[in-house]
């Protein structure tokens, strides 16, 4: 299995500029999580989709911010404006369906750097 | 609600020093355990888990316990190597919070030779 893929995985834009960060979850998993790290703050969950229906967003910072899972092999973390702040490595991390012993499985991360 | 709790780091160790990071846990029920560890410039990997109360989970040298009466699961590795520094998670995941992970703050470990 090639686990979760993330692409780009170094991404340098300017303030203003739109961003889009892409996941690819591992096959047959049904959940998918979007997390943001820095320093300051550590992990952070941003928005989490259960078969492909978004569940929870509370953690998504601002209007600036939206996810979209458009079918169960692929989402997209969409940043517009983009903003200094939002520097930060995201992380896309999948896991298979029901039983809470199931672990989250991540992918090497997008390290987004906005100037 | 439910959070997990980890000591604070940074932690420094000195090849094959003892090294024990402590983690308690808050849940409404019963949930499943986890230590992740992410090693500089990856991704978090799952380094072992224990789903119910005195299950130990281990893997390459580590150990965690399950403690239902202490609501912890500490972190221990009796002889620590340069290759495991890291920053080590720890997390839980409970069945009727669905599949949200709860993630402590993480532990950075500086292991010096």
């Amino acid at each position: 299995d090639a686990g979760v893929i993330q692409s780009p995985r170094h991404e340098v834009t300017e303030m203003g500029q739109e961003v889009t960060l892409r996941c690819k979850p591992i096959s047959g998993h049904n959940s998918l999580f979007w997390y943001r790290q820095t320093m300051m703050r550590g992990l952070e969950l941003l928005i989490y989709f259960n078969n492909n229906v978004p569940i929870d967003d509370s953690g998504m910072p601002e209007d600036r911010f939206s996810a979209k899972m458009p079918n169960a092999s692929f989402s997209t973390l969409k940043i517009q404006p983009s903003e200094p702040r939002d520097s930060a490595v995201y992380f896309c991390a999948s896991r298979g369906e029901g039983l809470s012993s199931y672990e989250q499985y991540f992918g090497p991360g997008t390290r987004l750097t906005v100037t | 609600g439910d959070s997990v709790t980890q000591m604070e780091g940074p932690v420094t160790l000195s090849e094959e020093a003892f090294l024990t990071i402590n983690c308690t846990y808050t849940a409404t029920g019963y949930p499943s355990l986890f230590w992740y560890v992410q090693y500089p410039g990856e991704g978090l990997q799952l380094l072992l888990k224990a789903t119910k109360a005195d299950d130990k989970g281990s893997n390459k040298g580590f150990e965690a316990t399950y403690r239902k009466e202490t609501t912890s699961f500490h972190l221990e590795k009796g002889s620590v190597q340069v290759s495991d520094s890291a920053v080590y998670f720890c997390a839980l995941s409970e069945w009727d919070t669905g599949n949200q992970f709860y993630f402590g703050t993480g532990t950075s470990l500086t292991v010096i030779p």
